[in-house]
C-alpha cells in the first residue's frame, strides 16, 4: 500500500491561509469519506484535527477545515498563528480494510 | 478517560525479537478493534497491524508481514505485538491505537531500536 502524497513543506505568513493537499486513489481517498488530519509538534504525539473529511473534534479551532475533491483531500488553516507550525499528516481508509497515511507536510509560519 | 500504555520496547540486534504490550483502560476493550502504528525517527506515520474484537482476524502491512504477530487478551485488556526477525528499518516509536480512522487517543509509545 503506497503512502498518500503530501507536499513535503508549505509556508505562510502570520494571519494568512494555507492549504495542504493529500492525494490518493479511488481505492482510498476518492472512495471513502474517511479522511483524517493530524498535527504533530516535535517530540509530541500526533493530535487529531479533522476527521471524516470535514469534521472537527471538540476543542479544535475552527481555523482548521477539511475538504475533498476526487482523489485529493485538503486541509486549510486560516489566520495562521505561530503555534500552527508543525508537521501535518493525512490518513484514509483503504479498500484493503486498513488505513494509509500521508508522508507528512512541514508547515512553517513566517 | 481512555489510556493506552505501551511497554516492552528496547534495544535489540538485527534478527532479534521483542514483544510489545499495550495496557488499555477507560473503554470497553473487547468492543474495539485495535491497531499498531509506528513512526521511524524523522519519518511519518505507518500503519503496521490490526486485530478485530475477538482476535480471530488480523491484518499486516507488507513491511512486517510474516515477521510480526498481533494478538490480544480481552481478559487483561492488553494488546500485544510479537516482533521477530527485526531489521534496522524497524527502528521506530510504536503506538497502539483504537479507532484507527479517527485516532483521538495516543499513548507515549514504545521505542524500539534495532542496531548492532
Amino acid at each position: 500500500q503506497s503512502a498518500l502524497t503530501q507536499p513535503a513543506s508549505v509556508s505562510g505568513s502570520l494571519g494568512q491561509s494555507i492549504t495542504i493537499s493529500c492525494t490518493g486513489t479511488s481505492s482510498d481517498v476518492g472512495g471513502y469519506n474517511y479522511v483524517s488530519w493530524y498535527q504533530q509538534h516535535p517530540g509530541r504525539a500526533p493530535k487529531l484535527m479533522i476527521f471524516d473529511v470535514t469534521d472537527r473534534p471538540s476543542g479544535v479551532s475552527n481555523r482548521f477545515s477539511g475538504s475533498k475533491s476526487g482523489n485529493t483531500a485538503s486541509l486549510t488553516i486560516s489566520g495562521l498563528q505561530a503555534e500552527d507550525e508543525a508537521e501535518y499528516y493525512c490518513s484514509s481508509y483503504t479498500s484493503t480494510i486498513t488505513v494509509v497515511f500521508g508522508g507528512g507536510t512541514k508547515l512553517t509560519v513566517l | 478517560e481512555v489510556q493506552l500504555v505501551e511497554s516492552g520496547g528496547g534495544l535489540v540486534q538485527p534478527g532479534g525479537s521483542l514483544r510489545l504490550s499495550c495496557s488499555a483502560s477507560g473503554f470497553t476493550f473487547s468492543d474495539y478493534g485495535l491497531h499498531w502504528v509506528r513512526q521511524a525517527p524523522g519519518k511519518g506515520l505507518e500503519f503496521i497491524s490490526a486485530i478485530n474484537t475477538d482476535g480471530d482476524r488480523t491484518y499486516y502491512a507488507d513491511s512486517v508481514k510474516g515477521r510480526f504477530t498481533i494478538s490480544r487478551d480481552n481478559s487483561r485488556n492488553t494488546l500485544f505485538l510479537q516482533m521477530s526477525s527485526l531489521k534496522i528499518e524497524d527502528t521506530a516509536l510504536y503506538y497502539c491505537v483504537k479507532d484507527i480512522l479517527v485516532i483521538q487517543y495516543w499513548g507515549q509509545g514504545a521505542q524500539v531500536t534495532v542496531s548492532s
